[in-house]
């Protein structure tokens, strides 16, 4: 079983539709990183949240840690083709181990 | 500021056959990571490496190793390939080991594929 569940696995919308990523886990991470990552190309790391219930934007993209720190959502405004990737969520857990989520395949269609 | 590097990017090889896969991780970053990632099974973590000391390991057989040398640059073996190794085997550095931002820099990968 992953430690830090991520949904929805797969995801294909028109240009211009919002979407949310979710990330879930029945554990407290100290903090939780969100990649995306393009076909043939390592991840790049996004956004990293840290306190219970931060909420950080990058453009269009708004990213939240649960208010217990269990948990964190991925939410794209109108999104564009560029957007399309792998998105992958990792939390720090125990202090000095990185557990990484199964991610979510984002196909945006123009 | 340079990026992580792997070498090669691309590397074809039979099956029994050995392999040694290299990273050089971003200047000042003390810490390497390694994994497999697979379609299947997604990222998966192989081991880390902090001041040349092995500090997590995952749940892989014995074939996979790693080493870290004095200036960060790191190593991974995998002898005896399986056609199960196919896969992108990622580096990432950081610049220690856990913390409360722990946060990973990747390179863009060997893409390896044992025929």
């Amino acid at each position: 079983t992953q430690l830090l569940e991520q949904s929805p696995q797969f995801l294909s919308i028109q240009e211009g539709e919002n979407l949310t990523v979710y990330c879930n886990s029945s554990s407290v991470f100290s903090s939780l990183q969100w990649y995306r990552q393009e076909p043939g190309e390592g991840p790049v790391l996004l956004v990293t949240v840290v306190t219970g219930g931060e909420v950080k934007k990058l453009k269009r993209l708004t990213f939240q840690f649960g208010d217990a720190r269990k948990d964190s959502s991925l939410h794209i405004t109108a999104a564009q083709p560029g957007d399309t990737g792998l998105y992958l969520c990792a939390g720090a857990w125990r202090g000095n181990k990185l557990v990484f989520g199964a991610g979510t395949i984002l196909r945006v269609k123009s | 500021k340079a990026g992580v590097t792997q070498t090669p990017r691309y590397l074809i090889k039979t099956r029994g056959q050995q392999v040694t896969l290299s990273c050089s991780p971003i200047s000042g970053h003390r810490s390497v990571s390694w994994y497999q990632q697979t379609p299947g099974q997604g990222l998966q973590f192989l081991f880390e490496y902090f001041s040349e000391t092995q500090r997590n390991k995952g749940n892989f057989p014995g074939r996979f190793s790693g080493r870290q040398f004095s200036n960060s640059r790191s190593e991974m073996n995998v002898s005896t390939l399986e056609l199960g190794d196919s896969a992108l085997y990622l580096c990432a550095s950081s610049l220690s080991v856990g913390g409360a931002s722990y946060e990973q820099y990747f390179g863009p990968g060997t893409r390896l594929t044992v025929t």
